[in-house]
């Protein structure tokens, strides 16, 4: 199974900071590659597909990068209903498997 | 508007079993899979399988083959998991997405295996 090791599990940010979350693969898994965002009453909303390509009504704020083992998720500038868990997962060989999380939360 | 509605929270005994359902509207439902997924509290989201609504072909993750059975019901556009044998560690929050590559969510099941 391919591993995705994402970091940090826990990010303290202020309101208007820019903060970055790392997922790096076990093997390449060629872009393939999305950012979810799930929120404290479990609701799971798909920010990012591809790496890159930011999902339908998603706020421009946030982004997405990264090639072959390594991939990000980046906010430009936080608000307060950013502060939530953050997963990536892998879709490029089966089983998916996801990132352990990144807790966002306000310092 | 794609949804997928998802059951209610279930308690059961070890050793039950229980069947968990997504309805889906929205969409063709036989034109894509459904994953479903496994997240026990505070943990990592676990892929449990995928079924493919036009013919009910599956897919599981190796780690869930005997715990987890998938199918589907065209006619009501609607997918379905089996947990059999139930212990303590299948108490999770189980969600469906659809796939291929987990594009909606729906809003998670709660399963309490307790006697």
């Amino acid at each position: 199974d391919i591993q995705l090791t994402q970091s940090p599990s826990t990010l303290p940010a202020s309101l208007g900071e820019r903060v970055t979350i790392s997922c790096r693969a076990s093997q390449s898994i060629s872009n393939s590659l999305n950012w979810y965002q799930q929120k404290p009453d479990g609701t799971v909303k798909r920010l990012i597909y591809s790496t890159s390509t930011l999902e339908s009504g998603v706020p421009s704020r946030f982004s997405g990068s990264g090639s072959g083992t390594d991939y990000s998720l980046s906010i430009s500038s936080l608000e307060s209903e950013d502060f939530a868990m953050y997963y990536c997962l892998q879709y490029a060989t089966y089983p998916y498997t996801f990132g352990a999380g990144t807790k966002l939360e306000l310092k | 508007e794609v949804q997928l509605q998802q059951s209610g929270a279930e308690l059961v005994k070890p050793g039950a079993s229980v069947k968990l359902s997504c309805k889906t509207s929205g969409y063709t439902f036989s034109n894509y899979y459904m994953s479903w997924l496994k997240q026990m509290p505070g943990q990592n989201i676990e892929w449990i399988g995928n079924i493919y609504g036009g013919n009910g072909g599956t897919g599981y993750n190796q780690k869930f083959k005997g715990k987890a059975t998938l199918t589907v019901d065209k006619s009501s556009s609607t997918a379905y998991m089996d947990l059999s044998s139930l212990t303590s560690e299948d108490s999770a929050v189980y969600f469906c997405a659809r796939s291929g590559s987990l594009d909606y969510w729906g809003q998670g099941v709660m399963v309490t295996v307790s006697s």
